[in-house]
């Protein structure tokens, strides 16, 4: 089974700070790489998905890249909003989704 | 505006109880799954079904079986529950097997 690698699991970020966050993964054969995100008590929202080595992705504040050949994603968060808080998951995408452990963020106003 | 559900939010059940979580999605999608997820671990794929009557085993299909009499409804069934089947369990369907998924609210199963 893949392994898929997040870190940090979670972090704690003041209202305005920008933040980085990684998603690892095997050099291998896969379709693409998505973006989730679980704010509590919600259902699990696609933020990106993305397939080629170089892709960036962009959603208002917060932005992805995707480096295939030396497997890993980074998800960004310019100026960082108390309603960003929530569990972010990346997935891998084969012949199904391998899901990380996700990165849990707070902000805090 | 796409919509997946899911027949409970919390569920408390006794051991060696048989339990249905019903999942509905209105999408017309042909794809379909549920997870499990725990503290400290990723989402984890039980069983999925590429079509009615279709099903696969995910990772983690052991204590687990599921029913999809039609392509609108996912049904995942405990037969006889046990302690450590206590966690969050999602439903999603997608387009593709390996396309973007659109979840469910979770439902939160305790088995006492």
């Amino acid at each position: 089974i893949l392994n898929v690698e997040q870190s940090p699991q979670s972090l704690h970020v003041q209202e305005g700070d920008s933040t980085n966050f990684t998603c690892s993964f095997p050099s291998s054969n896969f379709y693409a790489l998505h973006w989730y995100r679980w704010e509590t008590a919600k259902s699990p929202e696609a933020l990106f998905v993305m397939t080629l080595n170089g892709d960036e992705k962009k959603k208002g504040r917060i932005s992805a890249t995707l480096n295939t050949k030396e497997g890993y994603s980074y998800l960004y968060i310019k100026g960082s909003q108390p309603e960003d808080s929530a569990t972010y998951l990346c997935a891998l995408n084969t012949d199904k989704l391998i899901f990380g452990t996700g990165t849990r963020l707070q902000v805090f106003p | 505006d796409v919509k997946v559900t899911q027949s409970s939010r919390y569920l408390v059940k006794r051991t060696g109880e048989k339990v249905f979580l019903e999942c509905v999605q209105d999408m017309d999608h042909e794809n379909m799954f549920w997870y499990r997820q725990d503290p400290g671990l990723g989402l984890r794929l039980i069983y999925f079904s590429y079509d009615v009557k279709m099903k696969e085993k995910g990772d983690i299909p052991e204590g687990y079986s599921v029913s999809r009499e039609k392509k609108e409804r996912f049904s995942l069934i405990l037969e006889s529950a046990s302690t450590n089947q206590t966690s969050m369990y999602l439903c999603a369907s997608s387009w593709g097997t390996a396309g973007e998924q659109y979840f469910g609210p979770g439902t939160r199963l305790t088995v006492t």
